[in-house]
């Protein structure tokens, strides 16, 4: 079964923190997105990752890769509030792009 | 460049009634999706068009819903008749055709659809 998790799938944490969203994926992947959701908002891409080892950062945002442990994670470094949001994985399969269920995030001051 | 455009971004109908939703993809864009996203997950692929072809419908229950990309351009999603478990926020995507490693899917804002 083609299926992507994300854990945890809820997040309440103070602002200054450090935390890592996990991914999961159940089959061999080209590729792994990281998408975030704000409440009524369209999904905005943040990183896409092609290979084993490859990481990125973007400002307090780091997402790495091991397609050997089918796992993505989403780092986030000294949390601010405007980083509340729900953050997506997905993997392509198959040319297929499988969504995990999402983690909503909420950065209290 | 305007990003994928849909419309309406609410709609409220009573169940048996249709409902048809809009998208507009990125100017050059010629593969489009629609998504169906309920409330804390994510998106499921409806539907999947190269040009004006669909050339992945797996997942389109086909008895209630149509889907139709004439000129390879916008594109309109349609149920009828609705349920009440139709209500949902349906997402329009697109996807660039020039070779790209990336493949990204750029997605619309979204129409919520409830359906009482």
């Amino acid at each position: 079964e083609l299926k992507v998790e994300q854990n945890p799938l809820f997040l309440s944490m103070q602002e200054g923190k450090n935390y890592t969203i996990y991914c999961n994926y159940s089959t061999t992947s080209d590729r792994l997105y990281w998408y975030r959701q704000d409440p009524g908002k369209s999904l905005e891409s943040l990183f896409v990752l092609l290979s084993n080892g490859a990481v990125k950062q973007e400002g307090r945002l780091m997402a790495s890769l091991d397609t050997k442990a089918r796992l993505s994670t989403l780092h986030i470094t000294a949390a601010v509030h405007d980083l509340s949001a729900t953050y997506f994985c997905a993997a392509m399969i198959n040319y297929q792009l499988i969504w995990g269920a999402g983690t909503k995030l909420i950065i209290k001051p | 460049e305007a990003g994928v455009v849909q419309s309406p971004r609410y709609k409220i109908i009573e169940k048996k009634q249709p409902v048809a939703f809009w998208c507009n993809p990125i100017s050059g864009h010629n593969t489009l999706y629609w998504y169906l996203q309920n409330l804390g997950q994510g998106p499921e692929l409806l539907i999947r068009y190269e040009n004006e072809e669909a050339v992945d419908d797996s997942q389109l229950p086909k008895d209630r819903f149509s889907a139709e990309r004439l000129k390879g351009v916008d594109s309109t999603l349609k149920i009828q008749p609705a349920e009440l478990g139709d209500s949902a926020v349906y997402l329009c995507a697109s996807r660039g055709s020039e070779p790209d490693k990336y493949n990204e899917q750029f997605f619309g804002p979204g129409t919520r659809l409830t359906v009482l």
